[in-house]
């Protein structure tokens, strides 16, 4: 079982639709979890990251956490051709980030 | 420009010669990782420093591969007797103490293993 799993992809909406994007992890101890977005050859950047169990939102971006279900979600609402790129959810564990295999969004005009 | 620096951006070479990087963290930034990329995958952790001492360092890394950060500054990244499928983007990012997780990365350099 791989320690992150993202939800296959390419995930694909239309301009202004919502785009949900899904994480789930192995590691029962993982404390801190965060989503980075990458653009087509730029290296990852932090989007968001959450920490508590429930929801946290920051603009058009909401992150929700169930650390019962080991599940991390990403929701990103009225969805921009902007906004497409691959998307990596994070794990930390014992000091270190482990990255799932991401997944890519296209947003269509 | 206060960024994580990578240096060479692109590098081309043979089987079986060593290759080095550099990565020049945000100065202030007690932590530095090192992740490698291939297509259409995540980042895969390699290794990781705490100022100049390596905390962790891989299962999965072939002990071709030897990281240094000499008096918690930049850091070098070793390959030595290059394969084939070592051919991915290297990644250097940095980060402040008891702040896991919110890296910052620089912008990578390209291996290709000819």
């Amino acid at each position: 079982q791989k320690e992150v799993e993202q939800n296959s992809g390419p995930l694909s909406v239309p301009e202004g639709a919502i785009a949900s994007l899904n994480c789930t992890y192995s590691d029962r101890g993982s404390q801190s979890f965060f989503w980075y977005r990458q653009y087509s050859g730029k290296s990852p950047e932090l989007i968001m990251f959450i920490y508590s169990n429930g929801d946290k939102e920051d603009g058009r971006f909401t992150a929700q956490l169930n650390k019962a279900s080991q599940y991390v979600s990403l929701l990103i609402r009225d969805s921009q051709p902007s906004d497409s790129a691959t998307y990596l959810c994070a794990v930390t564990s014992y000091g270190k980030l482990t990255f799932g295999q991401g997944t890519i969004l296209t947003v269509h005009p | 420009d206060t960024g994580v620096s990578q240096d060479p951006r692109h590098k081309i070479t043979k089987r079986g010669q060593n290759v080095t990087f550099r990565c020049d963290p945000i100065s202030e930034h007690n932590r530095l990782y090192w992740y490698r990329q291939t297509l259409g995958q995540g980042p895969e952790f390699l290794t990781y420093f705490q100022n100049e001492a390596q905390l962790e360092k891989s299962r999965l890394l072939s002990d071709r591969f030897s990281a240094e950060r000499p008096k918690g500054s930049f850091s070098t990244l070793e390959i030595q007797r290059t394969e084939q499928g070592d051919s991915a983007m290297y990644l250097c990012a940095s980060s402040l103490l008891g702040i896991t997780g919110e890296l910052f990365f620089g912008e990578g350099s390209r291996l290709t293993v000819l």
